[in-house]
């Protein structure tokens, strides 16, 4: 997996309850993506980052939130979950991003449960 | 071929055989294009990728076409084996954005049989 973990692997919680979910990289790639997993949906971008302390949003960012106070760990926050966040989600990396021949390298995946 | 909905397209092969998956992709403007496989319970694998100014790209055991005039794209698998079954997918950079933005195909479903 590149070098990428994530963690935790598995979680279950409560609607409302706040969420943490960690990627940490060996890479030193400088791009750094969430994604989530859905059926009939494919990888959905939720946030990424292009460098420490800069982030921005993607396709889904709403109920969510990023931080990145270190190259290698990206951190993606559920401020209140919600039972639509039950999902699988990925961390991805890339080294350039900017490039349009940039490869994106996948982590293993968390899978949450909202209950 | 790749589709939107629940039912993934489904390929199934036997051990040995070469296996073919297509994916149609959507934007004309698109000039990378990556093959990633997903096994159960695992993140997506890069496989392979290719550029636009490319129409056939060679690994090990796997070769990707380009065909831009019909916006196609397929991955073949030689000598197919047990191993190889997994979710398939292809993905398209178009780029003109401040990042690597891939869009990712819904994904086909391959099942190898000894």
């Amino acid at each position: 997996d590149a070098g990428i973990t994530q963690s935790p692997r598995h979680k279950v919680t409560e609607t409302g309850t706040p969420v943490t979910l960690r990627c940490h990289q060996t890479e030193n790639h400088r791009y750094m993506y969430w994604y989530r997993q859905d059926p009939g949906h494919g990888l959905r971008l939720i946030h990424y980052s292009y460098g420490v302390k800069d982030t921005d949003k993607g396709e889904v960012s709403d109920g969510y939130s990023v931080s990145r106070s270190k190259t290698e760990d990206f951190l993606l926050t559920l401020e209140s979950a919600t039972s639509s966040q039950t999902s699988v989600y990925f961390c991805a990396i890339s080294e350039a991003g900017r490039s349009s021949t940039d490869t994106q390298y996948f982590g293993p995946g968390t899978r949450l449960t909202v209950l | 071929g790749e589709s939107v909905g629940l039912h993934l397209p489904t390929l199934s092969v036997q051990e040995g055989d070469n296996s073919i998956i297509n994916c149609a992709y959507s934007n004309s403007a698109s000039d990378y294009f990556i093959w990633y496989k997903q096994e159960s319970g695992k993140g997506p694998q890069f496989i392979i990728d290719i550029r636009s100014n490319m129409d056939k790209r060679q690994g090990q055991r796997v070769t990707v076409l380009l065909n831009k005039t019909v916006k196609h794209l397929s991955l073949q698998i030689a000598a197919t084996q047990p191993g190889d079954s997994a979710v398939y997918f292809c993905a398209e950079n178009a780029g003109g954005t401040s990042y690597g933005k891939l869009t990712f195909g819904q994904g086909t479903i391959l099942t190898v049989h000894p």
